[in-house]
C-alpha cells in the first residue's frame, strides 16, 4: 500500500464549478500536508502546505486536513480554465527527510 | 533570479549508454534533491543532498550516482542507462523542511 493515495481522474467540471480534490494517508507521523500545482510539461509548483489538523485559505483555494481519517482535501472555488492542471499531494513527517507524494489527480476546467 | 535549472530538457540514449544530468539553483538554498516521476507513480526521491559536501539516498538510487559539486550544482549521473530510466526527472531546492521549488524536468527515454 503506498503511504500517500490518490484517484489519478481524470476530474473534468465545467467553468466556475468548485472542485475538490482528495488523498489518503496512511502513516500517523505525517505533521505537514502539501498541494503541488504542475501544468503539463512543466515542474511542480507549491500551491500551499498546512500543519496538522485544520483548514487553510489563500484566495479561491482551501486546504482542509483530517488526520483523525488520515484524509487530505484542496477545494477550488469557481473554477477556472487556468486551473487546469494536475495537482499533487504530499505529506511530510519530521522523522526523516522523505517527502511523500501521492500520483497526482488530473483536473480539467472546461470553459 | 532563474530558480532550479536543469539540463537538458530532452534526451534520448541507447541502453548502456551514460550521461549527466545538470542542476543548478541560484536560490542559495543548502537542500537539493532529485526526483523521477513516472505515469501513475507520483514522485519518487532518487538523491537529495542537505548541504554541499554531503548526498544520501532517497527511495530509488539504484543505477543512479550523484555529485554535489558546490551549494549551487548538483547532478545526476546515469552510468549504464536501462529502459527502466525512461522517466521525467526533476531537480528541486529548498530552505527548509520540505521541497518548495522544483525545475522544469529532463524527459529521458532509453531505447
Amino acid at each position: 500500500q503506498k503511504e500517500v493515495e490518490q484517484d489519478p481522474g481524470p476530474l473534468s467540471v465545467p467553468e466556475g464549478a468548485i472542485v475538490s480534490l482528495n488523498c489518503t494517508y496512511s502513516n500517523s507521523a505525517f505533521q505537514y500536508f502539501m498541494w503541488y500545482r504542475q501544468y503539463s510539461r512543466k515542474g511542480p509548483e507549491l500551491l500551499m502546505y498546512t500543519y496538522s489538523s485544520g483548514n487553510k485559505e489563500d484566495g479561491r483555494f482551501t486546504a482542509q486536513v483530517d488526520k483523525s481519517s488520515k484524509y487530505i482535501s484542496l477545494f477550488i472555488r469557481d473554477s477556472q480554465p487556468s486551473d487546469s492542471a494536475t495537482y499533487l499531494c504530499a505529506s511530510w513527517g519530521e522523522y526523516g527527510n522523505k517527502l511523500v507524494f501521492g500520483a497526482g489527480t488530473i483536473l480539467r476546467v472546461k470553459s | 533570479n532563474a530558480g532550479v535549472t536543469q539540463t537538458p530538457k530532452f534526451q534520448v540514449l541507447k541502453t548502456g549508454q551514460s550521461m549527466t544530468l545538470q542542476c543548478a539553483q541560484d536560490m542559495n538554498h543548502n537542500s537539493m534533491y532529485w526526483y523521477r516521476q513516472d505515469p501513475g507513480m507520483g514522485l519518487r526521491l532518487i538523491y537529495y543532498s542537505a548541504s554541499e559536501g554531503t548526498t544520501d539516498k532517497g527511495e530509488v538510487p539504484n543505477g543512479y550516482n550523484v555529485s554535489r559539486l558546490n551549494k549551487r550544482e548538483f547532478s545526476l549521473r546515469l552510468e549504464s542507462a536501462a529502459p527502466s530510466q525512461t522517466s521525467v526527472y526533476f531537480c528541486a531546492s529548498t530552505e527548509g523542511s520540505w521541497v518548495r521549488y522544483f525545475g522544469p524536468g529532463t524527459r529521458l527515454t532509453v531505447l
